[in-house]
């Protein structure tokens, strides 16, 4: 089975900052990478799919990059409404799903 | 618009089983799958299993083989999620999600129901 592992586990960064969190996988899944947003007692929302591409209606502040086993989520400038956990999920082998075990933002 | 509406919150005793209803409206249900994610409390995202609406196939995650059934009702557009010989640790909220098909991601969400196993 595919792990997945994520970093920092948590980070305290300011309003306009730039903020990135990493994500690796245990083997090459190509660009077959997720990253969804949760905010505390609601359902995670997707964010960007296939590694690098915006999903529809999200703000362009975030981004994805990698491939392979190293992927980066940035936000470009850190909003009040951006303190939630982020996670990633791989989906190499489909229709099996991993989620890394997430990164909580909040605001310093 | 999409949606995805689960049942009520449950509460059940160890060694129960509970099943969970996902009810789709908004799009073509047979079209889609639905994979169930759970969340247990303070925790992060499980992936548990994944079915076709078209054809009702199915995937499980390893750890929980033998133990959970997912079906669906495309006379009723509804998912089923079926958790059997439950224990304390299947405590969490338990979510069913839309895969995409042009994105193979999850892009609608219910709302999440709460299953507490307690003695």
């Amino acid at each position: 089975d595919i792990q997945m592992t994520q970093s920092p586990s948590s980070l305290s960064a300011s309003v306009g900052d730039r903020v990135t969190i990493t994500c690796q996988a245990s083997q090459d899944i190509s660009n077959y990478l997720n990253w969804y947003q949760q905010k505390p007692g609601k359902a995670p929302k997707l964010l960007i799919y296939d590694a690098s591409n915006l999903e529809t209606g999200v703000p362009s502040r975030f981004s994805g990059s990698g491939s392979g086993t190293d992927f980066t989520f940035t936000i470009s400038s850190l909003q009040p409404e951006d303190i939630a956990t982020y996670y990633c999920q791989q989906y190499d082998n489909l229709p099996s799903f991993t989620f890394g075990p997430g990164t909580k933002v909040d605001i310093k | 618009q999409v949606q995805l509406v689960q049942s009520g919150a449950e509460v059940k005793k160890p060694g129960a089983s509970v099943k969970v209803s996902c009810k789709a409206s908004g799009y073509t249900f047979t079209s889609y799958g639905i994979s169930w994610v759970r969340q247990a409390p303070g925790q992060g995202l499980e992936w548990m299993g994944w079915i076709s609406a078209y054809n009702g196939n199915t995937n499980y995650a390893q750890k929980l083989q033998g133990r959970v059934t997912m079906t669906t009702d495309t006379s009723t557009s509804t998912a089923y999620m079926e958790l059997r010989s439950l224990r304390s640790d299947d405590t969490a909220v338990y979510y069913c999600a839309r895969e995409g098909i042009a994105v193979a991601g999850f892009d609608y969400w219910g709302q999440g129901t709460l299953v507490t196993v307690s003695s």
